[in-house]
């Protein structure tokens, strides 16, 4: 089956402008994240969805973060006046279940470049 | 603070030589642990994870809770095992929080 997806592959955008990434998880996935991957470092955590609620918000860095699941499925990411700092990979992954036996898959990322 | 250590940022060995990626953490409570593989362009996936006790690619994890340590082991490394290996523990009052080390890449030559 299809696995997690990711849209743009790629963005480039310039200081202060606004964005959006998306992400399609595993149908019938209920849980969902999103990380963070600067460059030469590991995903950092920045919110995790359970259905369509934000259960844990707690790694979004500042207000200008902010991400929707509003029917459960799709989740969009969207930062506004992007800064330079805000360039990284960011990551979607999905999974089916909670607690020790979880597997998270991850997809692709989105390439986010601020210049 | 919660804090995970992979203090090795590359490790070159030979093919059919030991390696040994090293992970350490610093938590409250017994976090489970897992590691995640990022191989060439590819996505990030699991390998394997404690609770499981499990051996997959011929990898094993040991943890020691007295060193707080989850040290990722292969006997006999292969070419195929080149890529780039996350410790990565989660915290079992917030499941689903996965925190990765920095990552150790992995270069297994011929």
């Amino acid at each position: 089956g299809a696995g997690v997806s990711q849209t743009p592959s790629n963005k480039v955008t310039e200081k202060g402008k606004y964005v959006e990434l998306r992400c399609d998880p595993i149908s019938g996935h209920t849980a969902l994240y999103w990380y963070r991957q600067s460059l030469g470092q590991g995903p950092e955590f920045l919110i995790y969805f359970q259905g369509t609620g934000a259960a844990d918000d707690s790694g979004l860095p500042n207000d200008r973060f902010f991400a929707v699941r509003p029917e459960g499925s799709v989740s969009t990411l969207k930062i506004q006046r992007t800064e330079r700092g805000d360039s990284a990979v960011y990551l979607c992954a999905s999974s089916s279940q909670r607690g020790p036996q979880e597997t998270q898959y991850f997809g692709p990322g989105t390439r986010l470049l601020v210049l | 603070a919660q804090r995970v250590t992979q203090p090795e940022k590359l490790l070159s060995v030979f093919k059919g030589a030991p390696v040994e990626l090293k992970c350490n953490y610093s938590y409250s409570g017994s976090p489970e642990l897992f590691w995640y593989v990022q191989y060439s362009r590819q996505r990030l996936q699991l390998l394997l994870r404690h609770i499981s006790r499990e051996s997959i690619k011929g990898f094993t994890a040991d943890l020691n809770k007295g060193e707080t340590s989850f040290h990722l082991k292969k006997p006999f490394a292969q070419e195929e095992d080149s890529a780039m290996y996350y410790c990565a523990p989660l915290p079992t009052d917030s499941w689903g929080k996965l925190q990765f080390g920095a990552g150790t890449q992995v270069v297994v030559t011929p």
